[in-house]
C-alpha cells in the first residue's frame, strides 16, 4: 500500500514537501517515483529513484527544483518541492516499480496527492 | 529523451469491437521496457502490459501487446464495457498522451 501526504495549496515561488507512506512489501528492493496529472491532462514522469537509490531520474521540467529522497528504515519517499509554478497544479502520485531498478515498470500507485500552485 | 507518440488520439468503438492502438518511439526501445497502463476516470492506472507483449497479472488475454524497436501495439481482441478508457505506453522516465477509447 501507498499513502501519500503533504500536498496543498502553495503560492508560486513556494515549496512543499510530499511524503509516500508504502507498506506491504520490502521497500529498500524496489525502485519508487512520482508520476504527476494535470486536471484533464496525461501522466508525466517527476523523479524516480532504484531500490539502492543509486540511479536516479529527474525529469527536465523539475530539475533543480524538486529533490527526491528515501527513508528505508521508515519506508517513506519524500519530494521535496522548491520554486513551484503554475504548471506544477497536478495530482502527485507515488509509484512502486516492479523490480529495483528504474527501467522498468510500475505496478502499484498511491491515490495521489492534490497541489495547486496559486495565489 | 525518448519521446512517445501514441495514436489515434482518440478511437470510438462499439462493445465486441477490436481495438488498436499505436505506440511509435523516437528512437530505439528496448521492448524488455515498453509497457501499457489503462486509467479510467477518477481512478489510478493499472498496468496491462510489460516487457512489450507480457500480460501483467490478471489481466484478460483479450489484451495483447506486440512490437520491437520503434513500433508498439496494444490491440483489444473485443471491447468490453469495462475497457473503455485511456491507454498509455510507457518507457523509460515518459509516458505517450495517450490514447482514448471510447463508445461509439
Amino acid at each position: 500500500q501507498l499513502v501519500e501526504s503533504g500536498g496543498g495549496l502553495a503560492q508560486p515561488g513556494g515549496s512543499l514537501r510530499l511524503s509516500c507512506a508504502a507498506s506491504g512489501f520490502t521497500f529498500s528492493s524496489y525502485a519508487m517515483g512520482w508520476v504527476r496529472q494535470a486536471p484533464g491532462k496525461g501522466l508525466e514522469w517527476v523523479a524516480a529513484t532504484s531500490g539502492s537509490a543509486d540511479d536516479t531520474y529527474y525529469a527536465d521540467s523539475v530539475k533543480g527544483r524538486f529533490t527526491m529522497s528515501r527513508d528505508s528504515p521508515k519506508s517513506t519517499l519524500f519530494l521535496e518541492m522548491n520554486s513551484l509554478r503554475a504548471e506544477d497544479t497536478a495530482v502527485y502520485y507515488c509509484a512502486k516499480f516492479t523490480t529495483y531498478d528504474i527501467l522498468t515498470e510500475v505496478d502499484q500507485w498511491g491515490q495521489g496527492t492534490l497541489v495547486t500552485v496559486s495565489s | 529523451e525518448v519521446v512517445l507518440t501514441q495514436s489515434p488520439g482518440t478511437l470510438s468503438l462499439s462493445p465486441g469491437e477490436r481495438a488498436t492502438l499505436s505506440c511509435r518511439a523516437s528512437q530505439y526501445v528496448s521492448s524488455n521496457y515498453l509497457a501499457w497502463y489503462q486509467q479510467k476516470p477518477g481512478q489510478t492506472p493499472r498496468l496491462l502490459i510489460y516487457g512489450a507483449s507480457s500480460r501483467a497479472t490478471g489481466i484478460p488475454d483479450r489484451f495483447r501487446g506486440s512490437g520491437s524497436e520503434t513500433d508498439f501495439t496494444l490491440t483489444i481482441s473485443r471491447l468490453e464495457p469495462e475497457d473503455f478508457a485511456v491507454y498509455y505506453c510507457h518507457q523509460y522516465g515518459t509516458f505517450g498522451p495517450g490514447t482514448k477509447v471510447d463508445i461509439k
